[in-house]
């Protein structure tokens, strides 16, 4: 069984300020996708890597996948309020997706 | 293009009654899911199908039912609710990027 950790479990900054989040597995993983989920809301695909060492970004935050493969990376810059949510990574294996148990963010105005 | 479409939003149920979430996504997806979210746990995939008449279970399946006559439909079943079944369900669709969820049904069991 593959385990997905995140941490930290909780992170509370500043509005303008940087924050990085990460997600690692106990073995290799052939695709990750980071989602963001709002309070009574559900999870909103964020972006899928499938490729070591691959970065991706979107906006302001910048996602990075580990050359074994086992670890993953978002960052976010310049927080917003409005960034404000849960993270969650999600592992794609065999039609079923696994995710950690996510990583709640507050960002503070 | 409404995406995934949970019913009920909110729910109570006393212990031992049954009911069924529905389900219904209008993106032709033959991929569905369902899962429940408790609070620092993340979300556990209960049943998930293929396609339609296609089944099976997931992480947590005990306590609950799945069919899959069509595929817009995908209804879960709780046959007789016990109090570890208070949690908030998601059913997703699965597209070539990703999932799509919907927006929960929030369920206590009293």
């Amino acid at each position: 069984t593959q385990l997905l950790e995140q941490s930290p479990q909780f992170l509370s900054i500043q509005e303008g300020e940087n924050l990085t989040v990460y997600c690692n597995s106990s073995s290799v993983f052939s695709s990750l996708q980071w989602y963001r989920q709002e309070p009574g809301e559900g999870p909103v695909l964020l972006v899928t890597v499938v490729t070591g060492g691959e970065v991706k970004k979107l906006k302001r935050l910048t996602f990075q996948f580990g050359d074994a493969r086992k670890d993953s990376s978002l960052h976010i810059t310049a927080a917003q309020t409005g960034d404000t949510g849960l993270y969650l990574c999600g592992l794609s294996n065999d039609y079923k997706l696994s995710f950690g148990a996510g990583t709640t963010v507050t960002v503070r105005a | 293009n409404a995406g995934v479409t949970q019913t009920p939003k909110f729910r109570i149920l006393k212990i031992g009654q049954s009911m069924t979430l529905q389900c219904t996504q209008d993106m032709n997806h033959n991929y569905m899911y369902w899962y429940r979210q408790d609070p620092g746990m993340g979300l556990k995939l209960i049943y998930y199908s293929v396609g339609a008449g296609i089944t099976d279970k997931g992480e947590v399946p005990n306590g609950y039912n799945v069919s899959r006559s069509t595929t817009e439909d995908f209804p879960l079943r709780l046959e007789l609710a016990a109090p570890s079944q208070t949690s908030v369900y998601f059913c997703a669709s699965r597209h070539d990027y990703g999932y799509t969820f919907g927006s929960g049904t929030r369920l206590t069991v009293v």
